[in-house]
C-alpha cells in the first residue's frame, strides 16, 4: 500500500494568514491526490481532486499542487470557518490511504 | 441534492456480527462505485472496501479482509457491509463514500460524497 505523510500534524495560525500542509507519497503517484476538510462530529467534505482541481462549491481561497510524491494544500487567506482537520488520499490504487491529518487551530 | 444515509451501528461483542446499510437518493446509484470509510474514535481515515456499479469489482482494505462483505442491491438503492468476527479495533464510524464517476469499472477514485456515518462498537 501506498503510505501518505502529512505534515505538520498541528497547525496553530491566525485569520488571515497563508496556510500549507504537505504530504508526502511513499512512491510515485502521478496526481492521483484529494484533500478533505472535516469539522468535529462531521463527515469529511472534498476540497481538492487530481491534485489541484478545486471541487465546485469551494472557495478558491483553497488550492492544490504537486505530483509525484509531494503535494501541498495552501489556504491563501485563513478565514474562522476553515479551522478543522484536513486529510490527503491517494487514489492512485484501489487500496486508497489517507494521511494522519492536520489540525488547524486558532493561535 | 445527493444524499446517503447510513444506519445499522450499534453495540456487539467481540466475536459478534452486524449488517450496515446506506439508502443513496437523489443520484442514478446503479451507476457509481460505492465505498466503505471508517474513522475510530479520534483517529484518522481508513478506507474499508469498494463495490463497482455492476458489483463486478469488489475490494477490502487487508484489516477486514475475509470477515467484511460488501454488496449493493442497485434495485434498492442501497449499499451494505456485513460485518463478521468483529474486533475491538473494529469500533469506528463507518462512513459510506461515493466515488465520483459511473461506470462497471476498476479505476479507482476519490470519494465526492459522504453520509453521516454510522458508529459501531465492539466491547463486552
Amino acid at each position: 500500500d501506498i503510505q501518505m505523510t502529512q505534515s505538520p500534524s498541528t497547525l496553530s495560525a491566525s485569520v488571515g494568514d497563508r496556510v500549507t500542509i504537505t504530504c508526502r507519497a511513499s512512491q510515485s503517484m502521478s496526481s492521483w491526490l484529494a484533500w478533505y476538510q472535516q469539522k468535529p462530529g462531521k463527515a469529511p467534505k472534498l476540497l481538492i481532486y487530481k491534485a489541484s482541481s478545486l471541487e465546485s462549491g469551494v472557495p478558491s481561497r483553497f488550492s492544490g499542487s504537486g505530483s509525484g510524491t509531494e503535494f501541498t494544500l495552501t489556504i491563501s487567506s485563513l478565514q474562522p470557518d476553515d479551522f478543522a482537520t484536513y486529510y490527503c488520499q491517494q487514489y492512485n490504487s484501489y487500496s486508497r490511504t489517507f494521511g494522519q491529518g492536520t489540525k488547524v487551530e486558532i493561535k | 441534492e445527493v444524499q446517503v444515509v447510513e444506519s445499522g451501528g450499534g453495540l456487539v461483542k467481540p466475536g459478534g456480527s452486524l449488517r450496515l446499510s446506506c439508502a443513496a437518493s437523489e443520484f442514478t446509484f446503479s451507476t457509481y462505485s460505492m465505498n466503505w470509510v471508517r474513522q475510530a474514535p479520534g483517529k484518522g481515515l481508513e478506507w474499508v472496501s469498494s463495490i463497482s456499479s455492476g458489483s463486478s469489482y469488489i475490494y477490502y482494505a487487508d484489516s477486514v479482509k475475509g470477515r467484511f462483505t460488501i454488496s449493493r442491491d442497485n434495485a434498492k438503492n442501497s449499499l451494505y457491509l456485513q460485518m463478521n468476527s468483529l474486533r475491538a479495533e473494529d469500533t469506528a464510524v463507518y462512513y459510506c463514500a461515493r466515488e465520483p464517476y459511473g461506470g462497471d469499472s476498476s479505476s479507482p477514485y476519490y470519494f465526492d460524497y459522504w453520509g453521516q456515518g454510522t458508529l459501531v462498537t465492539v466491547s463486552s
